[in-house]
């Protein structure tokens, strides 16, 4: 079945940049969502299909997908992106949908 | 607005079923896809199933696959999850969620613990 590979932990400064990763075999042909989700709440989309963004979900988060890996970008972190993220694709040939282990961003 | 709201958790011992339901709202359900997502406390997020919007498709976890089954009322807005057979690592909160290829609106789930 098709694994999705997460960095376990991220950490940023306020104001500054995270890069959240997601690894797979040639993920950039498949469509890559990610999820936000924090302590005793349910997650919720912030990016799909790649890169775009449902209404209400800062500019500040961006995504990417090439190759092997895709990205999800914070920029300008404030305390309040402190959370888990989690890549997910819908892996056609298996008909399964596939979520990666999570990444914890700590706001430092 | 789009609500969808989780029932039917609860203890159940080893090899025992439950019934869960997720209520939707603030949508046209008949139009949309339905998964299930669970996740075990302290651990990520796995996804158990989704039906197409009409119920004439249904995929499954391989973890699942044989003791779930997922269905809906689409008269009533209505999603479910028999489950059966359950092992101790089938404990966790169970999410319904409206989607296709991307999960776009999640209930606030329900927990179900296995354990004698």
């Amino acid at each position: 079945s098709y694994v999705l590979t997460q960095s376990p932990s991220v950490s940023v400064a306020p104001g500054q940049t995270a890069r959240i990763s997601c690894g797979g075999d040639n993920i950039g042909d498949k469509g890559v969502n990610w999820y936000q989700q924090k302590p005793g709440q349910a997650p919720f989309l912030v990016v799909y299909d790649d890169e775009f963004r449902p209404s209400g979900i800062p500019e500040r988060f961006s995504g990417a997908n090439s190759g092997d890996t895709a990205t999800l970008t914070i920029s300008g972190v404030e305390a309040g992106d402190e959370a888990d993220y989690y890549c997910q694709v819908w892996d056609i040939r298996s008909g399964h949908w596939v979520f990666g282990g999570g990444t914890k961003v700590t706001v430092l | 607005q789009v609500q969808l709201v989780e029932s039917g958790g609860g203890v159940v011992q080893p090899g025992g079923s439950l019934r869960l339901s997720c209520a939707a709202s603030g949508f046209n359900f008949s139009t949309y896809g339905m998964h299930w997502v669970r996740q075990a406390p302290g651990k990520g997020l796995e996804w158990v199933a989704i039906i197409w919007s009409d119920g004439s498709k249904k995929y499954y976890a391989d973890s699942v696959k044989g003791r779930f089954t997922i269905s809906r009322d689409n008269s009533k807005n209505t999603l479910h999850v028999q489950m059966s057979s359950l092992k101790a690592e089938d404990t966790a909160v169970y999410y319904c969620a409206i989607g296709g290829s991307s999960l776009d609106h999640w209930g606030q789930g329900t927990l179900v613990s296995v354990s004698s």
